[in-house]
């Protein structure tokens, strides 16, 4: 069974400081997305890593895929109050017509 | 271009009913997932539909089954509700699958 885990859960931070989001697995995924989720909405795909290695970068936001393909992080420089949100990975599941989620890392950016 | 539509936005069940969700995909979006989210369980894939066939199934009772509709439209129905089937259920399209997949606002089911 493929299996993502997020850390940290939770986190509370103060505007203009940096944050990681981490997104692990024993398996390999041939990609991994990251979506931000705002309350009373639907996720929404922020980036899609496909290569080993690569790095993508979203304005503020630095996504990495690791080199095996079984984890993937993600780094707000400067989060502000607009970053407030739940930040979730996925990656597809034994088949490509499915998404394995990961547990989700709600942040919160006080102002 | 409209998003993925889902209806009813909210409702309210007994247990023992049933229910019926509608989703109606992105206009040329060929095909439609299902995911249920709680807080205890996260995100979990339901099942996802293509041209009418259910291509993938999640590890859901039989309890809920869905169907798609020669114009991509879906519905999913959960029968003999119970307590622990409140949740955000959640459509989302894809012109197919590979592709970017685009989530509605979700329905939230509480069942009392």
């Amino acid at each position: 069974t493929q299996l993502l885990e997020q850390s940290p859960q939770f986190l509370s931070i103060q505007e203009g400081e940096n944050l990681t989001v981490y997104c692990n697995s024993s398996s390999v995924f041939s990609s991994l997305q990251w979506y931000r989720q705002e309350p009373g909405e639907g996720p929404v795909l922020l980036v899609t890593v496909v290569t080993g290695g690569e790095v993508k970068k979203l304005k503020r936001l630095t996504f990495q895929f690791g080199d095996a393909r079984k984890d993937s992080s993600l780094h707000i420089t400067a989060a502000q109050p607009g970053d407030t949100g739940l930040y979730l990975c996925a990656g597809e599941g034994d088949s490509s017509y499915k998404l394995i989620f990961g547990s989700g890392t709600r942040l919160l950016v006080r102002p | 271009k409209a998003g993925v539509t889902q209806t009813p936005r909210y409702l309210i069940k007994t247990r023992g009913q049933q229910v019926t969700l509608s989703c109606s995909p992105i206009s040329g979006h060929r095909s439609v997932s299902w995911y249920q989210q709680t807080p205890g369980q996260g995100l979990q894939f339901l099942f996802e539909y293509f041209s009418e066939t259910q291509r993938n199934k999640g590890n859901f009772p039989g309890r809920f089954s869905g169907r798609q509709f020669s114009n991509s439209r879906s519905e999913m129905n959960v029968s003999t509700l119970e307590l622990g089937d409140s949740a955000l259920y959640l459509c989302a399209s894809s012109y197919e699958s590979g592709n970017t997949i685009y989530f509605g606002e979700g329905s939230w089911l509480t069942v009392v």
